[in-house]
Parts: C-alpha cells; sequence; structure tokens
C-alpha cells in the first residue's frame, strides 16, 4: 500500500521569503502522479501543483515549484514571493493505477506579515 | 464552467439516523470521488464512482453507500451514525476515461458532518 509522509506539521514563513514543505512516499508502482494541495481555513481544497512521474522536469506554477526525486521518493513543494494568502494547511498526494488519492497528514503554513 | 458543489455545508445528527450528502460534479466530469476528513488529518478514500457504477472503495464498512446519477452528481449515504463518523466529507470530480481515473481530481467545499 502507498504511504505519503509529511515531516513537518507546521512551518512559518515571512511575507515574500521562501518557504519549502516536505513530502515522501513509498510505492512499488513506477507510473503514478503526485499533487499539492492547498486547503484554507475556508476547507475547499485546490490544486496547487501536479506532478507526473515519469517527466523528469520538475513542474512549476507560477511562484509554486517541486522538486521531484524519483529514486529518493521526496516530492518537496517550493513557495518563493510568500503572499499572506498563501497561509493554509498543504497536503501532500499520491495517486497511482487506481482511483484514490492518497494523502499526507499535511503541513500548516502561516505566512507572517 | 462551474465548479464541484456539495450540500448541506453543515450537518448536524445525533447517533443512530442516517444521512445523505450530495454533490455536483465540475461540468464535463464523469466520475465522482468521496473522501473523508477527520479533524487534523488529511482525507481518507471512501469510494469512487465512475458512469454510475461504483468503481474502487476505501477501507470504509458498508453502512457508507452511494450513488452516481446520469447527470454525474452524486449522493453519499451513511446508516446508522456513530460518533466517530464526524468529520468533514469531501467530494472531488474529475475526468475519467478508463476503469482508473488518473485525472486531476478538483475538490468540492465539503460538508461538516457533526454526530452527537
Amino acid at each position: 500500500a502507498q504511504t505519503v509522509t509529511q515531516s513537518q506539521p507546521e512551518m512559518s514563513v515571512q511575507e515574500a521569503e521562501t518557504v519549502t514543505l516536505s513530502c515522501t512516499y513509498d510505492t512499488s508502482e513506477n507510473n503514478y502522479y503526485l499533487f499539492w494541495y492547498k486547503q484554507p481555513p475556508s476547507r475547499q481544497m485546490i490544486l496547487v501543483i501536479r506532478q507526473e512521474a515519469y517527466k523528469q522536469q520538475n513542474a512549476t506554477e507560477n511562484r509554486f515549484s517541486v522538486n521531484f526525486q524519483k529514486a529518493a521518493k521526496s516530492f518537496s513543494l517550493k513557495i518563493s514571493d510568500s503572499q499572506l494568502g498563501d497561509t493554509a494547511m498543504y497536503f501532500c498526494a499520491f495517486q497511482g493505477g487506481s482511483e484514490k488519492l492518497v494523502f499526507g497528514k499535511g503541513t500548516k503554513l502561516t505566512v507572517n506579515p | 464552467e462551474t465548479g464541484v458543489t456539495q450540500s448541506p455545508t453543515h450537518l448536524i445528527k445525533t447517533r443512530g439516523q442516517q444521512v445523505t450528502l450530495r454533490c455536483s460534479s465540475q461540468s464535463g466530469h464523469n466520475t465522482v470521488s468521496w473522501y473523508q476528513q477527520a479533524l487534523g488529518q488529511g482525507p481518507q478514500f471512501i469510494f469512487q464512482y465512475y458512469r454510475e457504477e461504483e468503481n474502487g472503495r476505501g477501507n470504509f464498512p458498508p453502512r457508507f453507500s452511494g450513488l452516481q446519477f446520469p447527470n454525474y452528481s452524486s449522493e453519499l449515504n451513511v446508516n446508522a451514525l456513530e460518533l466517530d463518523d464526524s468529520a468533514l466529507y469531501l467530494c472531488a470530480s474529475s475526468l475519467g476515461g478508463q476503469r482508473w481515473s488518473t485525472d486531476t481530481q478538483y475538490f468540492g467545499p465539503g460538508t461538516r458532518l457533526t454526530v452527537l
């Protein structure tokens, strides 16, 4: 069974600075997808970024980028130029050859003014 | 393009009762997945529906059941409610073309269920 581990329960960063959230996963599959979702206090789970395992190039979406290390089974999220609106829970998720997303326990990120 | 919607927003029930939660999928999506998110935890997969048929199930008892309708909206039914069923229930829709949908799942705002 796949597992996803987020080892940082809470993190904080100053506005305009850069922060990196960590995620590791365990799987025996070779083809899969990895995601970062953001869940603000409003509860809505919002897709931040998606990475396909067969692509070596790291995904980027504006201020958000990932460092995908397939051999190490590591998938970290870097947020550049942090904004107050980035304050939220961030969940790393894995999707292999099945129908479900497997989530980590989340990292609570606080951006301070 | 309309996003995923869920109703109701909040719900309070007592132990032993039954509840139905509803989800309308994003326009153009044919697959709906349901997740349970306990306080302080990541979401846990309950089941998925693809073209009105159950397409996979997580580790939840049979008192958790679902339906998908021809317009791809979906219901989650929970019978004989227990205190531990108190959680945020999230619905996600995606465009699945095969038995296993690996297309990106987009989430609704959730239904907060409290069981007293």
